[in-house]
């Protein structure tokens, strides 16, 4: 059974750097897209980024300049880095995988809230 | 705005059906892309309601179906009950945009 653990802080600052990493347990990976999607209060779901087994990354266009997304497949963890932050970046923050051949998320994690103040 | 778009909310009685749409354009839905859906209850993550277009995960109740056509798709649900309260989400790619995209969500309410 694939398990996601997610963890990372809570409460930036306008400008500070968003950090999350999730843990990906219970099976082998390879050809999987690691993802995270994001959900501001009261609104739908974004996906914002991704990388594979094999480092290659895609990001949301908007993001772009601001995002990285990398994968440590010693741990089998995978990080989500948004740098810049504002307020509108605020919302809960979900990694998220697709499996092989797939084109959908079939395993989430929890969600860590990400509120930016100034 | 979204992609994908999506009636904001919908409500039926239980025991009703509802149905919620999802329209895309040529560039996702229309070209091809299956089109999946998410159940979201408050305060937790989606789960997948749908995917490739008509299918159900193990567990998902046969009261839910999926179709597609052209650059739409549809999500029913029959025999309407109170546990099926809560926000559903389309999903699809996109080639022109080259990444995964949602539709805005519909809030289902049971009378």
């Amino acid at each position: 059974q694939v398990q996601l653990q997610q963890w990372g802080a809570g409460l930036l600052k306008t400008s500070e750097t968003l950090s999350l990493t999730c843990a990906v347990y219970g099976g082998s990976f390879g050809g999987y897209f690691f993802t995270w999607v994001r959900q501001p209060p009261g609104k739908g779901l974004e996906w914002i980024g991704g990388i594979n087994h094999s480092g290659r990354t895609n990001y949301h266009p908007s993001l772009k300049s601001r995002i990285t997304v990398s994968f440590d497949t010693i741990k089998n963890h995978f990080s989500l880095k948004l740098t810049s932050v504002t307020a509108a970046d605020t919302a809960v923050y979900y990694c998220a995988l697709v499996g092989p051949t797939r084109f959908y998320f079939d395993n989430w994690g929890r969600g860590t809230l990400v509120t930016v103040s100034s | 705005q979204s992609v994908l778009t999506q009636p904001p909310s919908v409500s039926g009685a239980p025991g009703q059906r509802v149905a919620i749409s999802c329209t895309g354009s040529n560039s996702n839905i229309g070209t091809g892309y299956d089109v999946h859906w998410y159940k979201q209850l408050p305060g937790t993550a989606p789960k997948v309601l749908i995917y490739n277009n008509d299918n159900r995960p193990p567990g998902v109740p046969d009261r839910f179906s999926a179709s597609k056509s052209g650059t739409s798709a549809s999500l029913a649900i029959t025999g309407l009950q109170a546990e099926d309260e809560a926000d559903y989400y389309c999903q699809s790619y996109d080639s022109s945009l080259n990444h995964w995209v949602f539709g805005g969500g519909t809030k289902l309410a049971v009378l």
